[in-house]
């Protein structure tokens, strides 16, 4: 089955404690994106990746990190998590030169930071 | 920079109702235009997808609508059921910059009551 998966599903931390949310696809994707979901905000675009070893920033990537060392796998990173990073975290993907384009979300990660 | 409205931000109908969600963008030169269903606390499924050269996509009991030139791009829900209770969200990809990034609305909580 085509998917995106995400893990953990529900996290609770410690401001400050480094963590890690990976996010996997096994539909062969070249780009593949993280954004965070706050009420009244809608989904903003943390950071995105066009292909393996190129990523960049997307409108709020102040606090997070990402690498792309293999192309099914997108792992965000929290260095030192801070309370305003509580969110709900979606990764998506979707097949690039190729239209329509169409992207695949993953279930998402809800992210507590205490 | 494109801004994604969604309104009204909560609606209620009585089951067997047909109802229309609205979505606008200020920047015409979009790609694709994505409908979004979002369970409370859940993930997203997509919907439908429709290309900028494309004016509506049906699936099942679902009609969307695209008209670039107004910005607009409608949702028809025909004999709502209580099972279409959702938030459901719109998101554009531009034609040209931001790579595959989405802009999303802040969606329509939908209510359809017995």
């Amino acid at each position: 089955e085509a998917q995106v998966t995400q893990n953990p599903r529900y996290l609770i931390t410690v401001t400050g404690k480094k963590l890690t949310v990976t996010c996997s696809q096994n539909m062969n994707h070249e780009y593949m994106s993280w954004y965070r979901q706050d009420p009244g905000l809608g989904l903003r675009q943390i950071y995105y990746s066009m292909n393996v070893e190129v990523t960049d920033k997307g409108d709020v990537p102040e606090g997070y990190k990402v690498s792309r060392k293999e192309k099914r796998n997108f792992p965000l990173i929290l260095e030192s998590p801070s309370p305003n990073q509580t969110s709900l975290y979606f990764c998506a993907s979707t097949k690039t030169g190729e239209s329509p384009y169409e992207q695949y979300f993953g279930p998402g990660t809800r992210l507590t930071v205490t | 920079k494109q801004e994604v409205t969604q309104i009204p931000a909560a609606l209620s109908v009585p089951e067997g109702e047909n109802l229309v969600l609205n979505c606008s963008f200020t920047d015409s030169a979009i790609y694709n235009l994505q409908w979004f269903r979002q369970d409370p606390g859940k993930g997203l499924t997509s919907l439908l997808l429709i290309q900028s050269s494309q004016r509506e996509q049906t699936s099942g009991r679902l009609n969307a609508s695209l008209d670039k030139s107004s910005g607009r791009s409608t949702l028809y829900i025909a004999a709502s059921q209580p099972g279409d209770s959702a938030t459901y969200l719109c998101a554009g990809r531009l034609a040209r910059g931001g790579g595959n990034k989405l802009t999303f609305g802040t969606g329509t909580q939908l209510k359809v009551e017995l």
